[in-house]
């Protein structure tokens, strides 16, 4: 079976800090995309990163990095120095093969707030 | 930003009456989806298309049903809505379906009272 677990259900900080976002998925398949969305206030869902099962190496865009670990099945997000505009749900998700589409399976989501 | 429209953004109806929600695309994708999202259980996948005239069922299939007559388009319909069906709906849209990453449509707001 498949599923995504985001254990942290709301986070706060004071801008300037920096923060983990944490994702956990279990699957069994060997080929599997991860992705990260974000959804801010005005409802919206934004495409953050892909990632797929063979590429473990980490990313950097701007302030975000995003560290993925097949050993312990995790695809965390970072936020360095966070800005109010941070602000959002953030979810994580885990793509596998399922008859004749790759199916998306979503965490629960993590709200951030910054506070200013 | 993908090009994907959805319609109504928002819509208030009434128990047992039919509603269709439209989801439009321009970017020429073959696979497109509906989800639903509320509180607790995150986004939930209702049906897919995998291209025209062929859709299939997801996980929360019961009490909706879908037709894809062109590319572009892909309609959602309660047949007879139900309070349970109040969500808020998205659509989203993937090039293909291996691994592909999926874009949101701004999402509309369904109450049914």
């Amino acid at each position: 079976a498949q599923k995504v677990t985001q254990a942290q259900t709301e986070i706060s900080v004071v801008e300037k800090e920096d923060v983990t976002l944490d994702c956990v998925y279990e699957t069994r398949d060997t080929t599997y995309y991860l992705f990260w969305y974000k959804q801010p206030p005005s409802g919206e869902l934004v495409f953050l990163i892909r990632r797929n099962s063979f590429d473990e190496q980490n990313e950097i865009s701007g302030r975000y990095s995003w560290n993925f670990q097949k050993s312990t099945s995790s695809f965390n997000f970072t936020i360095t120095a966070s800005q109010v505009v941070d602000s959002a749900v953030y979810f994580c998700a885990l793509s596998v093969r399922l008859y004749n589409f790759n199916k998306f399976y979503f965490g629960s989501g993590t709200k951030l707030n910054v506070k200013p | 930003d993908a090009g994907i429209t959805q319609s109504p953004r928002h819509k208030v109806t009434e128990t047992g009456t039919p509603v269709t929600l439209r989801c439009h695309q321009t970017e020429n994708h073959r696979y497109m989806y509906w989800y639903r999202q509320d509180p607790g259980h995150g986004l939930r996948l209702i049906h897919y298309s995998y291209g025209v005239k062929d859709t299939d069922k997801g996980e929360v299939s019961d009490g909706y049903s879908v037709s894809r007559s062109k590319t572009e388009d892909f309609l959602l319909t309660l047949e007879s809505a139900t309070s349970s069906q109040t969500s808020v709906y998205f659509c989203a849209i993937s090039r293909t379906s291996g691994g592909d990453t999926q874009y949101f449509g701004p999402g509309t707001r369904l109450t049914v009272l």
